[in-house]
């Protein structure tokens, strides 16, 4: 079955610090796999996608994530953390089957940035 | 573009009434998605649509809770009667089927509380 884990509920850095949130997924294919953000009271912001070619993709806001087929993982990082990262992080998968663009969600990952 | 635009973005009513939440997907896209987000059960996905047909509604949580999709620019998610545990923010989400990009783009959200 097709599913997104991300281990960590919680995190918590110190600003300046560096990030690495978890991602595992169980796809039966060549997955196409996105993070997005959620600040407080907002929707939900693509960060980063990967669908092919290079593992390593960057993205908006300074992070990048790395897709290592072997271990099933797509780990978002960030070398050093703004006190405006504090947020939701979703980690997601895709395309179902059926031919839809329906994605599965992670349940979340929620930053917390000390200063 | 103007991205997803939700209305409206707050709603407060009382139990028994009936709530009308609306969504303009962004021009050009052929798939929506109603997604509703709570603490316990995290973001569910309700029904989506392709070409205006809806695809899959296996994630709305009875009768009470309705869809429709009349054309390629709006949508509503209709909940009658209320009830307190409909409680949520409500998100809508649109995507290009076509082109292999498959991510969502979501809306600022409905907060809807029903007391």
């Amino acid at each position: 079955a097709q599913s997104v884990t991300q281990p960590d509920i919680h995190i918590t850095v110190s600003e300046g610090a560096s990030l690495e949130l978890r991602c595992n997924y169980s796809y039966g294919a060549t997955p196409y796999l996105f993070w997005y953000v959620q600040s407080p009271g907002q929707g939900l912001q693509l960060l980063l996608k990967y669908f092919s070619g290079d593992t390593l993709v960057q993205g908006i806001k300074g992070f990048e994530a790395e897709f290592k087929r072997s271990q099933s993982s797509f780990n978002l990082r960030k070398p050093s953390v703004h006190w405006s990262d504090a947020a939701e992080y979703f980690c997601a998968v895709g395309p179902l089957s059926g031919g839809y663009n329906k994605l599965i969600f992670g349940a979340g990952t929620r930053l917390a940035v000390h200063p | 573009d103007a991205g997803v635009i939700q209305s409206p973005r707050h709603e407060v009513t009382e139990m028994g009434q009936e709530v009308t939440l609306r969504c303009k997907p962004i021009s050009g896209h052929n798939s929506l998605f109603w997604y509703r987000q709570t603490m316990m059960r995290g973001l569910e996905l309700l029904i989506y649509f392709n070409n205006n047909v809806p695809i899959d509604d296996s994630g709305m949580p009875e009768d009470r809770f309705s869809a429709k999709m009349p054309n390629a620019s709006f949508s509503t998610l209709k909940i009658q009667p209320s009830e307190p545990r409909d409680s949520a923010v409500y998100f809508c989400a649109s995507s290009l089927r076509e082109g292999g990009s498959y991510e969502q783009y979501f809306g600022p959200g409905t907060r809807l509380t029903v007391t």
